[in-house]
């Protein structure tokens, strides 16, 4: 059980570019959602926390215009990275937990911007 | 916020080792979880501790929330286990229990 799905798992495409990733809670009902960023050798970094029909909480440094996560429904939540640049290029990775449940992480996606 | 660190940074293993890593914490937590991040980047639960011990076949893992850390241990190591070990903490005080990671620990097991 707990079962979170992240699509797409790779992806490459142009400068300039928006590109969506979708997570989704295969057999679960996720009150919350996260978006973590990693870099190359280094640690996750949340990005932003969502809440089924409310708005994205961004931590500090995120560009919430740069990032906009939707989280439409308790089982999707789509993180866009709206004109993409190289320096966007990254692994990004969403968890859901349903109330105070552990965190269950997607697959993560790895985006290179050419 | 919280600082979390972990040690050691890094780890090479001979197969069959055994290995301990350490995960310390600023703050008191209501809990703690450990992953495994294998090369392919998927982020795999290990354990869900928020104190006590338990294991799950070769891993095990303690914590002791009142002294502010928590162990892993890696028996009999086998190359699957390769990989970044990261353990996590909630801010306790945070809405929707956000984690903060630790810097991670890189384990090689060779064969």
């Amino acid at each position: 059980g707990a079962v979170v799905s992240q699509h797409p798992s790779w992806v490459i495409c142009k400068s300039g570019t928006s590109v969506k990733i979708e997570c989704r809670s295969l057999d679960f009902q996720a009150t919350t959602m996260f978006w973590y960023r990693q870099f190359p050798k280094q640690s996750l970094m949340l990005m932003a926390t969502s809440n089924e029909g409310s708005k994205a909480t961004y931590e500090q440094g995120v560009e919430k215009d740069k990032f906009l996560i939707n989280h439409a429904s308790l089982t999707l939540s789509t993180l866009t990275v709206t004109s993409a640049h190289p320096e966007d290029s990254s692994f990004y990775i969403c968890s859901a937990r349903r109330g105070a449940q552990p965190q269950h992480f997607g697959d993560g996606t790895r985006l290179s911007i050419l | 916020g919280i600082q979390v660190e972990q040690s050691p940074p890094d780890l090479i293993l001979q197969e069959g080792a055994n290995s301990t890593l350490r995960c310390n914490f600023s703050d008191s937590v209501n809990n703690l979880q450990w992953f495994h991040q294998n090369p392919w980047g998927q982020l795999i639960n290990l354990f869900y501790i928020p104190s006590g011990t338990k294991q799950n076949g070769r891993l095990s893992a303690t914590t002791v929330a009142t002294e502010r850390y928590s162990l892993l241990y890696i028996s009999s190591s086998q190359t699957t286990d390769s990989g970044v070990y990261f353990c996590a903490v909630p801010m306790i005080k945070a809405a929707g229990n956000k984690l903060t990671f630790g810097g991670g620990t890189r384990v090689l097991v060779k064969p």
